[in-house]
């Protein structure tokens, strides 16, 4: 247990379902990521948000859209989503002081689109 | 841009070897350097982190270490047990921008019983 939880584990859409993925942290920190990890590349930083507010957009697709309500949750919203989207998807968190900024990272929901 | 490599990409050894996994960066300019633990369709787990005014950051058998001026650090890992085989990832926290870790493509351990 690390403190950030995602949900779902596991999801299977089609390309025109709109779904959302969840994540959690119950650590204080006051920044998120959402992360993209592929078979045989290396994670991919998608989004950040810090202070609740987004930080970075990392040349992702507009079929990802992610949302910061508050500073422990993070959804990322999927919709006509492509098959080489699948992949696991990782949250994490991490205090925006760089003499201590560790980062947690959920177990991630694998998402298969077909 | 932060490039950051791991080597080996795979290892595979015999229980009770110590090993010596290796990350290197291109800019030096990081806040820390942190190594994470992943097992297979898992999430990542944080082993260590090391500021980067540090040189090393030790946790029961493992033992990291970091050179900024050379662009590297290593993972030592001593007495591996089959429990230890899993994906190791390295993570470089650079100070340009907005706080993001720049991840190597990790190195795939399997110990033999």
């Amino acid at each position: 247990e690390t403190g950030v939880t995602q949900t779902p584990r596991h999801l299977v859409m089609g390309m025109t379902n709109k779904k959302s993925l969840k994540c959690e942290q119950h650590l204080g920190h006051n920044a998120m990521y959402w992360y993209k990890q592929s078979a045989k590349k290396p994670l991919e930083l998608m989004f950040v948000y810090s202070l609740e507010e987004r930080v970075e957009n990392n040349s992702v697709p507009s079929r990802f859209s992610p949302e910061c309500p508050n500073s422990s949750h993070l959804f990322l919203h999927l919709h006509t989503l492509q098959p080489e989207d699948s992949a696991l998807y990782l949250c994490a968190s991490s205090q925006e002081n760089p003499t201590y900024t560790e980062a947690f990272f959920g177990q991630g929901t694998r998402l298969t689109v077909v | 841009k932060q490039e950051v490599t791991q080597i080996p990409a795979a290892l595979s050894v015999p229980e009770g070897e110590n090993l010596v996994l290796n990350c290197s960066f291109t800019d030096s300019a990081i806040y820390n350097l942190q190594w994470f633990r992943q097992d297979p369709g898992k999430g990542l787990t944080s082993l260590l982190l090391i500021q980067s005014s540090q040189r090393e950051q030790t946790s029961g058998r493992l033992n990291a270490s970091l050179d900024k001026s050379s662009g590297r650090s290593t993972l030592y890992i001593a007495a591996s047990q089959p429990g230890d085989s899993a994906t190791y990832l390295c993570a470089a926290l650079g100070t340009s921008g907005t706080y993001k870790y720049i991840f190597g493509t990790g190195t795939r351990l399997k110990v033999l019983a």
